[in-house]
């Protein structure tokens, strides 16, 4: 059974800093990984998507890894802004099912 | 992309009675699902909506509670049964773009049960 878990679980880092977001999953055999936004009481937005032939995908300030054989995936956000804050929801991608982890709670302080 | 529409944005209802919840495509789509995402947690599969047959539900879930019906390649309903305050939740449908194996997500419906 996949298991997806996210580190940390609650992050606060003041504007401008550049930060690193951790996703480790324990089944290799997926289809790709996909890193979700969710602002409070809101659906999901997604961010990145990382086919399992791919090592890292970038999407402006946003850097998706990927690393399939370790079981891990880190999502790279430079030089963040308030409006960055929300949740950060890794999610892998089995043969039609989607797996998330439990999300980074993520607050940039101006 | 896809983009999704879910009705209504949110509700509260109250103990015992159902709600059914819309979910609208507007591109036709093979695979659409429900999730759920309880306070404070990670969202949760709640079945596979499967067009012109029975939704494929997920261990923990059941028909008689979440109904789901799948009319169509756009369009997709679930019902939540017999409510009761620990359906609290939001619910949110997506769809699976074939290809890149991409899912997207619609806005989500927000039930609070009283």
């Amino acid at each position: 059974k996949q298991e997806v878990t996210q580190i940390p679980a609650a992050l606060s880092v003041p504007e401008g800093e550049n930060l690193v977001l951790n996703c480790s999953f324990t089944d290799s055999a997926i289809y790709n990984l996909q890193w979700f936004r969710q602002d409070p009481g809101k659906g999901l937005t997604s961010l990145l998507l990382i086919q399992s032939s791919q090592r890292e995908q970038t999407s402006g300030r946003l850097n998706a890894s990927l690393d399939k054989s370790s079981g891990r995936s880190t999502l790279y956000i430079a030089a963040s802004q308030p409006g960055d804050s929300a949740t950060y929801l890794c999610a892998v991608q089995g043969a039609q099912k989607l797996v998330f982890g439990q999300g980074t709670r993520l607050t940039i302080n101006p | 992309s896809a983009v999704i529409s879910q009705k209504p944005s949110r509700d509260i209802c109250q103990r015992g009675t159902s709600l059914t919840i819309q979910c609208q495509v507007d591109s036709q789509v093979t695979m659409m699902f429900w999730y759920r995402q309880q306070p404070g947690q990670s969202l949760t599969l709640i079945a596979t909506a499967n067009q012109g047959s029975e939704a494929t539900y997920e261990s923990g879930f059941v028909i008689d509670k979440f109904p789901i019906s799948r009319p169509n390649l756009t369009f997709s309903t679930l019902t939540v049964s017999n409510m009761s305050p620990e359906d609290s939740s939001i619910y949110l449908c997506s769809v699976l773009l074939a290809g890149l194996h991409e899912q997207y997500f619609g806005p989500g419906t927000r039930l609070t049960v009283t």
